[in-house]
């Protein structure tokens, strides 16, 4: 069974610049979650989504942060304009109901110059 | 926001040695989770204890968590050197339907 792909893994631009960020989770697994992870610190969460609906997103700055689940399966998370303070790691994470586990992706890797 | 606090924040031993990393939290749980994370990698999940449960086991690692204290201790014993990653605690509050917030995380070295 395939996991949690995400892409890219890597991104560099510059400030200003768009950018986004594509997950696609385990099959079956109806809630995902985007964190954001800073260089030793753990995953903060930015937005849930359950199916195509997101249940909260308090913590997703959404001046410059959108993000988008349509169909209920992949999800896209864009920020537009980056600013310095944006680079991290991306994390994706889909929840398995029947164990309670989270199951993450790799992560994209964004730096900001 | 982060939910919890690990502590230490970097632990390093020789290894043989058991490592133990704890964390602490604030709100009602409905459980708390341990998750792994090897540099540059997405985090893996390692055990699962419930609000109603005390301790549990998996191989060499021992959970145990104090609901009224609101803390959680993993214990990984006979450490080996592919044990060398950051752990981090997350809980699923109470009422939230699924919210999971992880903590701070613990650095933890094996010497070969």
């Amino acid at each position: 069974e395939a996991g949690v792909v995400q892409s890219p893994r890597y991104k560099i631009i510059e400030k200003k610049q768009p950018v986004a960020f594509w997950c696609n989770p385990i099959s079956g697994h109806n809630t995902l979650y985007w964190y954001r992870q800073n260089l030793g610190q753990g995953p903060e969460l930015l937005i849930r989504y359950e199916n195509e609906e997101a249940v909260d997103d308090s913590q997703l700055p959404k001046d410059r942060f959108s993000a988008e689940r349509l169909k209920g399966v992949d999800s896209t998370l864009k920020i537009q304009p980056a600013e310095l303070g944006d680079s991290a790691v991306y994390l994706c994470a889909g929840y398995d109901r029947n164990t309670g586990e989270l199951f993450f992706g790799e992560g994209s890797r964004l730096t900001v110059l | 926001s982060q939910q919890g606090e690990e502590d230490p924040q970097a632990l390093s031993i020789q290894e043989g040695e058991n490592a133990t990393m704890n964390c602490s939290y604030k709100t009602s749980i409905n459980n708390l989770q341990w998750y792994r994370q090897n540099s540059g990698r997405g985090l893996v999940h390692l055990i699962l204890i419930r609000s109603n449960e005390r301790e549990k086991h998996s191989g060499r690692l021992r959970v145990t968590l104090d609901t009224s204290k609101k803390s959680s201790s993993l214990l990984i014993t006979a450490s080996r050197a592919a044990d060398t990653a950051s752990y981090f605690c997350a809980t699923d509050l109470y009422n939230t339907g699924n919210q999971f917030y992880f903590g701070t995380g613990t650095s933890l070295t094996v010497i070969p």
